[in-house]
């Protein structure tokens, strides 16, 4: 069993909708969560990241972390056709100066015009 | 300014070569990573270099993979005796200072990646 778990879709839905993006994590050591958006043939790209269990906003994007499920969440409101890309969460501890990130499997999304 | 650069964007080699990826990390950052990212998965950690010493190699997966950054800048990721597993895409990410303890979190910024396929 894969230390983050993530469904890698594909999603598709129309322009406008919110989005609802999920991993599930089973090593409870991790401190930072973190969603990275990944365009093609492009590196990850930062979106947020929390270091608690709760929410956090930034514009049209949430991070959730709840983890006393061991669950994160990503919504995306008013979703537009810029947002077509392939969503990774990520999870962290900090081990002698490394923080070595753990990847879930991406999920690819496609918003529709 | 600049980002992370990593050459070439794309490798074609053949099984059993010997081959270098290279990773410009930003000008400044002292932390390097490297990891692996096979198709439909998510990148997976290979090497960390804090400095010009590799502090985690734990992810490398066997004794054909080497990685270096002799002068604490510039890494390269040395892949002997390629085999067809081994295709993928190499990212490279740098953050800017070593993390003093567990309370401070450091970004990652990744390059492009190269996407090296060994027929």
């Amino acid at each position: 069993q894969k230390e983050v778990e993530q469904d890698p879709g594909p999603l598709s839905v129309p322009e406008g909708a919110i989005v609802s993006l999920n991993c599930t994590y089973s090593n409870s050591a991790f401190q930072y969560f973190m969603w990275y958006r990944q365009y093609s043939r492009k590196g990850p790209e930062l979106l947020m990241y929390t270091y608690s269990s709760g929410n956090k906003e930034d514009g049209r994007f949430t991070a959730q972390v709840d983890k006393s499920s061991k669950y994160i969440s990503l919504f995306i409101r008013d979703s537009q056709p810029s947002d077509s890309a392939t969503y990774l969460c990520a999870m962290s501890r900090v081990i002698q100066g490394a923080q070595k990130l753990v990847f879930g499997q991406g999920t690819r999304l496609t918003i529709n015009p | 300014g600049a980002g992370v650069s990593q050459t070439p964007s794309n490798k074609v080699t053949e099984k059993g070569k010997y081959v270098e990826l290279r990773c410009d990390p930003i000008s400044g950052h002292t932390a390097l990573y490297w990891y692996r990212q096979s198709l439909g998965q998510g990148p997976e950690f290979l090497i960390y270099f804090q400095g010009t010493g590799a502090a985690d190699d734990s992810g490398l997966p066997n004794d054909r993979f080497f990685a270096v950054r002799p002068e604490g800048s510039v890494s390269t990721l040395k892949i002997q005796r390629t085999e067809r597993g081994d295709s993928a895409v190499y990212l490279c990410a740098s953050s800017p200072r070593r993390l003093a303890g567990g309370s401070s979190y450091n970004e990652q910024f990744f390059g492009p990646g190269t996407r090296l396929t060994v027929l």
